[in-house]
């Protein structure tokens, strides 16, 4: 199993330009969550998706959307990026009868100029 | 609003124990977590507590829960090298399993 992956691992945009982040799992997890690691703010959520076809607000999600068309990949989409948005970017999978059991991957680091 | 709060930094000389402490806010949290983070890396879940247990230990990890006070820690024994890192402390919303919060990190410096 690779468990969780991300791609790309490291990005540096302009203002006002777009990219997608992709997480993918294998581990056929029915919950995925985007997270943003900030230096001294810990780990904050951004979306989150409990099935294929949901997302749902985290607690910063102004500036991203996400979408979850298979149940395997969850994409967090950044429409016009802004300095703000320069942080490193987690993806992690659960089971949903084991949401303490969440899985992360590599990160991915966003800069965004 | 929950709010999960530990120390940022921590240095211990090799082979003693460490200790790691949180307070956390949701009185109605049903697990804690302890996350490492080793440079460059993700987040690795180390041990997770219920929140009707006391004490939980896994080999050189032991957690400690007071529920009373709302605080958490995170003992290692004997700590090495390789314990450096960034430890995270978290805790569920209430009965929202979809929704952790996470502390800001306490980063542990191993001294020779």
């Amino acid at each position: 199993n690779a468990g969780v992956t991300q791609t790309p691992k490291f990005r540096v945009l302009k203002t006002g330009q777009s990219m997608t982040l992709l997480c993918a799992q294998d581990m056929n997890h029915e919950y995925m969550y985007w997270y943003r690691q900030d230096p001294g703010m810990g780990l904050r959520l951004i979306h989150y998706s409990v099935g294929e076809g949901t997302t749902a607000k985290g607690e910063v999600p102004d500036g991203y959307n996400v979408s979850r068309l298979k149940k395997q990949n969850f994409l967090l989409g950044l429409e016009s990026a802004a300095p703000s948005q320069t942080s490193v970017y987690f993806c992690a999978s659960s089971l949903p009868d084991s949401t303490y059991e969440q899985y992360f991957g590599p990160g991915t680091r966003l800069t965004v100029t | 609003g929950e709010d999960v709060e530990q120390s940022l930094f921590l240095s211990v000389r090799e082979g003693d124990s460490s200790v790691i402490n949180c307070t956390y806010t949701d009185s109605s949290s049903t697990y804690l977590y302890w996350y490492k983070q080793e440079p460059g890396a993700g987040l690795q879940l180390l041990t997770y507590i219920f929140s009707n247990m006391d004490m939980k230990q896994d080999q050189r990890l032991t957690v400690l829960l007071n529920k009373k006070d709302k605080h958490l820690s995170l003992r290692i024994a004997d700590t090495q090298t390789g314990d450096s890192a960034i430890y995270f402390c978290a805790e569920n919303v209430g009965n929202r399993d979809d929704k952790i919060i996470f502390g800001k990190g306490t980063r542990l410096h191993i001294l020779p």
